[in-house]
């Protein structure tokens, strides 16, 4: 079956340290993206990638990371220089820019 | 710049009908959204509609979409508990990434 899988689940992380979270799909969707959800919030775009080897800040990039060297992949790192990291992290791809998202079922940070 | 405006909580009982409100700004949008998202999982499409339709109709589910006022609504007919949840609609706009709204937590009392 077709779908994107985000993995870990859950992860627990100490300040200071990196972390990357993992983002694969199957749908041979050219577009991916990286969305943070806090709690009683919306999403927030982290980053996104239209393409292969090319990635476009979104509105909250600071502290954060990615690469798009392959289709399928779209990694997210949470580095050290972000200050308030602890949240529900989504992933989603889509055939288009403009088209309907398809979403991973989340990963949960929290920074102890 | 764009925007997606929707009430943040909404509570109805158990077999009534729940109505989402949406507003959003950009009108050249080209498709709308409705997602739910169920307690600590990701986002589900439930249904969308076209700009140039008014009103959408799938089983349960009506979307009614008034492009002079920019306004869209979700319509849950004969709500269920398993319908709790919060819902987001978003805009699309040819070549540009979808704009989400808040989110409008519904709550389903039995």
């Amino acid at each position: 079956d077709g779908g994107i899988t985000q993995s870990p689940k859950y992860l627990f992380r100490k300040e200071g340290q990196n972390v990357t979270l993992s983002c694969e799909q199957n749908l041979n969707h050219d577009a991916m993206y990286w969305y943070r959800q806090d709690p009683g919030q919306g999403l927030r775009l982290i980053y996104y990638s239209q393409i292969v080897n090319d990635f476009q800040k979104g509105d909250i990039a600071e502290g954060y990371s990615v690469s798009r060297e392959k289709k399928e992949s779209f990694p997210l790192t949470v580095t050290s220089a972000q200050k308030n990291p602890t949240a529900f992290y989504l992933c989603a791809s889509s055939r288009s820019t403009s088209g309907e998202l398809f979403f991973g079922e989340g990963s949960r940070l929290t920074v102890l | 710049g764009e925007d997606v405006e929707q009430s943040l909580f909404l509570s109805v009982r158990e077999g009534d009908s729940s109505v989402i409100n949406c507003t959003y700004t950009d009108s050249s949008s080209t498709y709308l959204y409705w997602y739910k998202q169920e307690p600590g999982a990701g986002l589900q499409l439930l249904t969308y509609i076209f700009s140039n339709m008014d009103m959408k109709q799938d089983q349960r589910l009506t979307v009614l979409l008034n492009k002079k006022d920019k306004h869209l609504s979700l319509r849950i007919a004969d709500t269920q508990t398993g319908d709790s949840a919060i819902y987001f609609c978003a805009e699309g706009i040819y070549g540009n990434k979808l704009v989400f709204g808040a989110g409008t937590i519904l709550r389903v009392k039995s």
